[in-house]
């Protein structure tokens, strides 16, 4: 069976510091990858989403990088955060055909201070 | 773009009682599914019912049911005799090409 898992899944840091946060998928190949941030109150925001390995389309400009080193791999980076950058980022994929459902892992609640 | 509304921030139904929650959608596209995401208080979002735009028939999951009217662009999730599980927020998708696009969500509590 497939699972997703994304780490960690709190994580306090200062303005300025750097990010990381790391999402893999197992039990499946060549999937599509998406990540999210879910601010308080809000809706999900697409923020980064990956077809294949190296191939990354941005949604929306702002302090966040992403990137798929692997094909079941996908990392959320940024080089400076800004306190704007607080919130849930939830990590997702689907299977690259078809229009099955998308699977979400645990997600990762970031506090920037 | 597509965009995704959904008008009511928080719903609330008495255990047992059925609720509807409201969902519309813009989209250019023919091809298109839609979905409903549940996301309980642990944080972990569940697909609840999908539909495929070019099915007539409304989609039904046990106690969940939805209402597609495709003209009017319109896909409400019913829950029928409401537990207090049902608790949580609830997302309205459209999926078309590679992307899905969410609406901001309904908290929905369920009353005892």
């Amino acid at each position: 069976s497939q699972t997703i898992h994304q780490w960690p899944a709190t994580l306090v840091q200062p303005v300025g510091s750097p990010l990381s946060l790391e999402c893999t998928v197992e039990g499946t190949s060549n999937p599509n990858l998406y990540w999210y941030r879910q601010a308080a109150g809000r809706g999900l925001q697409l923020l980064f989403y990956s077809v294949g390995i190296g191939q990354i389309s941005s949604e929306v400009p702002q302090n966040l990088s992403a990137s798929r080193p692997q094909d079941r791999q996908f990392i959320l980076s940024s080089k400076k955060l800004l306190l704007s950058d607080s919130g849930f980022y939830l990590c997702a994929w689907k299977q690259g055909w078809g229009t099955g459902e998308l699977f979400f892992g645990e997600g990762s609640r970031l506090t920037v201070l | 773009a597509q965009t995704v509304t959904q008008s009511q921030p928080e719903m609330s139904v008495q255990e047992a009682e059925t609720v509807t929650l409201s969902c519309t959608y813009d989209t250019s596209e023919s091809d298109y599914y839609l979905f409903w995401y549940k996301q309980p208080p642990s944080r972990q979002m569940i697909l609840v019912i999908r539909q495929e735009a070019y099915k007539q028939q409304n989609a039904t999951e046990n106690r969940f049911s939805v209402n597609f009217q495709k003209a009017a662009k319109s896909f409400s999730l019913k829950i029928s005799d409401s537990q207090l599980g049902d608790a949580a927020m609830y997302f309205c998708a459209s999926f078309t090409g590679n992307q899905f696009y969410f609406g901001t969500g309904t908290s929905l509590t369920v009353i005892p």
